[in-house]
């Protein structure tokens, strides 16, 4: 059964770049019909999707955080990862991994348990 | 476009509830409708897929489906428990981009 896992510093300072990794427990991030997202959640709100990734490395990231984000990905280390610049009070959310069925839909069947970034001086 | 749904809806155990999604602009047909179920301090979970499709292990309590007409989807909860009381999303496509609704809060009381 595979499972989610990120991980990454809690806490970036304004204007710093927010940097996190997602790995994958149990299964390839290679195999079967799948890309990558990353998802957050401010505290109180809704999700909001920050952008995907498929094993191949090709990406697609929302629009309005398009400019300060990259997301990139590690077959090797069954990993991918988030960065993104020059953050503000407003990227301070539980931040989630997730992975999409392409064969069904694009529904998000995995998700991980979350971490909580802070941006704080 | 954006998706819109209630802020909050509440009903009795053993009732049904159905929470819509209105899409702003284009047609609600054009891509598909998930539904995420959110409990507090938990990770969501789909409960709904490819507007009326329950994932493996989804009680059939649960259903969606879109209506042209008024541009929404919406998801049906019957039976109604306790255990439902949760945050639910729907999500769905501007081409690559995935959008949510702003989430429903269920209470079940």
């Amino acid at each position: 059964q595979v499972q989610l896992q990120e991980s990454g510093p809690g806490l970036v300072k304004p204007s710093q770049t927010l940097s996190l990794t997602c790995t994958a427990f149990g299964g390839s991030i290679s195999r079967g019909n799948y890309y990558w997202s990353w998802i957050r959640q401010p505290a109180g709100k809704g999700l909001e999707w920050i952008g995907r990734i498929y094993a191949s490395g090709g990406t697609n990231y929302s629009p309005s955080l398009k400019s300060r984000v990259t997301i990139s990905v590690d077959t090797s280390k069954n990993q991918f990862s988030l960065k993104l610049n020059s953050v503000t009070a407003a990227d301070t959310a539980l931040y989630y991994c997730a992975r999409a069925n392409w064969g069904s839909g694009g529904y998000f069947d995995l998700w991980g348990r979350g971490t909580l970034v802070t941006v704080s001086s | 476009f954006i998706l819109t749904q209630p802020h909050s809806v509440s009903e009795s155990p053993g009732k049904t509830v159905t929470i819509s999604c209105t899409r702003s602009s284009g047609s609600i047909a054009s891509s598909f409708v998930q539904w995420y179920q959110q409990r507090p301090d938990s990770s969501p979970i789909a409960v709904i897929f490819e507007d009326n499709r329950r994932p493996s292990g989804v009680p059939d309590r649960f259903s969606g489906a879109i209506d042209s007409s008024s541009n929404s989807a919406s998801l049906t909860i019957s039976g109604l428990k306790t255990e439902d009381e949760a945050d639910y999303y729907c999500q769905s496509f501007d081409g690559s981009n995935h959008l949510f609704g702003g989430g429903t809060k269920l209470t079940v009381l």
